[in-house]
């Protein structure tokens, strides 16, 4: 039974470039949620989806970042031309239920750590 | 919005001594997760509490919840250079599903 998923682990992008990460939750997992997390910082939420559906985006910077979770593959995160300061590592983390439900847990991934030069 | 403070922030501790952990927030949550990640990893899921006074145990760790559903705390017994890591609480208050994160606190056991 396969964790959540994050593709790729490393990225390197030079500023002005898009990036792409990517994120299959668990199986049976339908609500996706991910994070930022500087160096030497704890995660704050960015973006919380459902199948087809943004369910909160309060998080999201509000310019060049978008994320998309289709019916069909991986929940996609997109940071268009990227800056040094996008430099972070990006977690992934999915739940069979929303979490405001008892006892529903979030499992993370093991993320994709983005380095603009 | 809802913060959760974590202290120590940095802990560098001999082997088998005990520590504790604290995170507290002016928020009441639904639920409060611990969780341990590693340098180059994601964090990974310790436990989950959601009774106010809940404590669990896993091995040498145990988890409490405070009574108002405020604060929580994780002891370690005995630690071992495995439980070397960043120890995480985080939170949800019931009425947003996401997790609030707390300021994490870095721990390192040496032999």
């Amino acid at each position: 039974n396969a964790g959540v998923m994050q593709n790729p682990r490393h990225l390197v992008r030079r500023r002005g470039q898009e990036a792409r990460l990517r994120c299959s939750p668990m199986k049976g997992h339908s609500h996706v949620y991910w994070y930022r997390q500087l160096p030497e910082e704890g995660l704050k939420f960015m973006v919380y989806l459902q199948k087809e559906n943004i369910i909160d985006e309060s998080g999201m910077p509000k310019e060049r970042f978008s994320a998309e979770f289709p019916k069909e593959g991986p929940s996609i995160l997109r940071i268009q031309q990227v800056v040094r300061g996008d430099s972070a590592a990006y977690f992934c983390a999915s739940s069979p239920g929303p979490l405001g439900l008892t006892n529903t847990e979030a499992f993370f991934g093991q993320g994709t750590r983005l380095t603009v030069v | 919005t809802q913060l959760l403070e974590q202290s120590p922030q940095f802990l560098s501790i001999q082997e088998g001594e005990n520590l504790t952990v604290y995170c507290n927030s002016s928020s009441v949550f639904s639920s409060l997760q611990w969780y341990r990640q590693e340098p180059g990893e994601g964090p990974v899921l310790l436990v989950t509490v959601v009774t106010g006074g809940e404590v669990k145990k896993l091995k040498r760790l145990t988890f409490q919840f405070g009574d108002a559903r405020k604060d929580s705390s994780l002891h370690i017994t005995a630690a071992q250079p495995g439980d070397t890591g960043l120890y995480l609480c985080a939170g949800n208050t019931g009425t947003a599903s996401k997790l609030t994160f707390g300021t994490g606190t870095r721990l390192q056991v040496t032999l």
